[in-house]
């Protein structure tokens, strides 16, 4: 089954204690992403990359990283979290077909730090 | 600007027809997309249409494209219980291969 998994579903953590949120698709799509869905501010990108080993900031970089060694992997980084990264995240991959970006989305990552 | 805009909430009875409606700014969006997010899961695409396009239907689902005022609208005919969820509109432009812009999120209610 074509698939974008993420783990954990659910996280509470505290203000610094660094956290790695994983992305796996079984698509072989080139393009994957990161999103964090806040209420009244919809989906907004945090990271992208388009192929291994090339990643690029998206819209809210600030306080997270990424790394891209494996096609299929995209692992989300927090290297400090604060309560303000508090959100759903949402990993997500995409390939092209005549023109028309379909993206697959994750489930989500509820993630709660305190 | 960059920002995509929709109403938050829509309330319908059952049966009745929804209209979702979405605002965009960038001219240059190439595709514009419908996408639903059920509870407790991710995105899924619903529709989508090309900006060249006016209106495109798909079985209980018509969007209409109004370009010249920026302006999306997801129509659902015979809404059902199950028709509730949070859509939200988004658009791609030319060029960016894999950024999406998606608007806020109307969070569409259907009731007996």
């Amino acid at each position: 089954e074509a698939q974008v998994t993420q783990n954990p579903r659910y996280l509470i953590t505290v203000t610094g204690k660094k956290l790695t949120v994983t992305c796996s698709q079984n698509m072989n799509h080139e393009y994957m992403s990161w999103y964090r869905q806040d209420p009244g501010l919809g989906l907004r990108q945090i990271y992208y990359s388009m192929n291994v080993e090339v990643t690029d900031k998206g819209d809210v970089p600030e306080g997270y990283k990424v790394s891209r060694k494996e096609k299929r992997n995209f692992p989300l980084i927090l290297e400090s979290p604060s309560p303000n990264q508090t959100s759903l995240y949402f990993c997500a991959s995409s390939h092209r077909d005549r023109g028309v970006y379909e993206q697959y989305f994750g489930p989500g990552t509820r993630l709660t730090v305190t | 600007g960059e920002d995509v805009e929709q109403s938050l909430f829509l309330s319908v009875r059952e049966g009745d027809s929804s209209v979702i409606n979405c605002t965009y700014t960038d001219s240059s969006s190439t595709y514009l997309y419908w996408y639903k997010q059920e509870p407790g899961a991710g995105l899924q695409l619903l529709t989508y249409i090309f900006s060249n396009m006016d209106m495109k239907q798909d079985q209980r689902l018509t969007v209409l494209l109004n370009k010249k005022d920026k302006h999306l609208s997801l129509r659902i005919a015979d809404t059902q219980t199950g028709d509730s969820a949070i859509y939200f509109c988004a658009e791609s432009r030319f060029g960016n291969t894999d950024k999406l812009i998606f608007g806020t999120g109307t969070r569409l209610q259907v009731f007996p």
